[in-house]
């Protein structure tokens, strides 16, 4: 079993949805919860960044933690076009036990936004 | 702002060649990794760097070499390249434990 499970899509909404998306992992010990975007031949980007437990709003995107279920969720509100991309979460542990700060990903959802 | 710089950005490699790819950051970040990212696979962790001077494996380190000689720049090395590794390589820095990466634009590496 991977650390970080995510459903790889594909995702297709039409412009103006909600979308959703999330991953599970397995090892308690995370605490650092990260969503990176991703556009096609290019390099990840960060997008949110969560400390444990509860939720994070930016705009358009809202990043949720639940560590009782070992489950993470980013919302986006009225989606564009533009946020067409492979969505990718990242979680570490930090201290004893972690593995140096190293971020475990999960395989990225492919997400499109039609006009 | 150049943040993290990846170079070359393509390379197309005969089997058995040699190369190195050069990761530059100017973020003072300690921190250093080099992924591949391969379709259906997500991002595997080949080799990283806590500081100047140290590396150690990740989860795919065979058929690679890292060094770094200096904390702003993280080198990857394939002695002896096979199709295996045709694959899009990222370079990533932070600041240490706790914190997001930085990532390059990547190098699209095909092996023939």
């Amino acid at each position: 079993q991977k650390e970080v499970e995510q459903d790889p899509g594909p995702l297709s909404v039409p412009e103006g949805a909600i979308v959703s998306l999330n991953c599970t992992y397995s090892n308690s010990a995370f605490q650092y919860f990260m969503w990176y975007r991703q556009y096609s031949r290019k390099g990840p980007e960060l997008l949110m960044y969560t400390y444990s437990s509860g939720n994070k709003e930016d705009g358009r995107f809202t990043a949720q933690v639940d560590k009782s279920s070992k489950y993470i969720s980013l919302f986006i509100r009225d989606s564009q076009p533009s946020d067409s991309a492979t969505y990718l979460c990242a979680m570490s542990a930090v201290g004893r036990g972690s593995t140096l700060g190293r971020l475990y990903f999960g395989r990225g959802t492919q997400l499109t936004v039609w006009p | 702002n150049a943040g993290v710089t990846q170079t070359p950005k393509f390379r197309v490699l005969k089997t058995g060649q040699s190369m190195t790819l050069l990761c530059a950051q100017d973020m003072n970040h300690e921190y250093m990794y080099w992924y591949r990212q391969d379709p259906g696979m997500g991002l595997r962790l080949i080799h990283y760097s806590v500081g100047e001077g140290t590396t150690a494996k990740g989860e795919v380190p065979d058929g690679y070499n890292v060094s770094r000689l200096k904390k702003q720049n993280f080198l990857l090395g394939l002695e002896s390249a096979a199709p295996s590794q045709t694959s899009v390589y990222f370079c990533a820095s932070s600041t240490g434990e706790g914190y997001g990466y930085t990532f390059g634009s990547g190098t699209r590496l095909t092996v023939v």
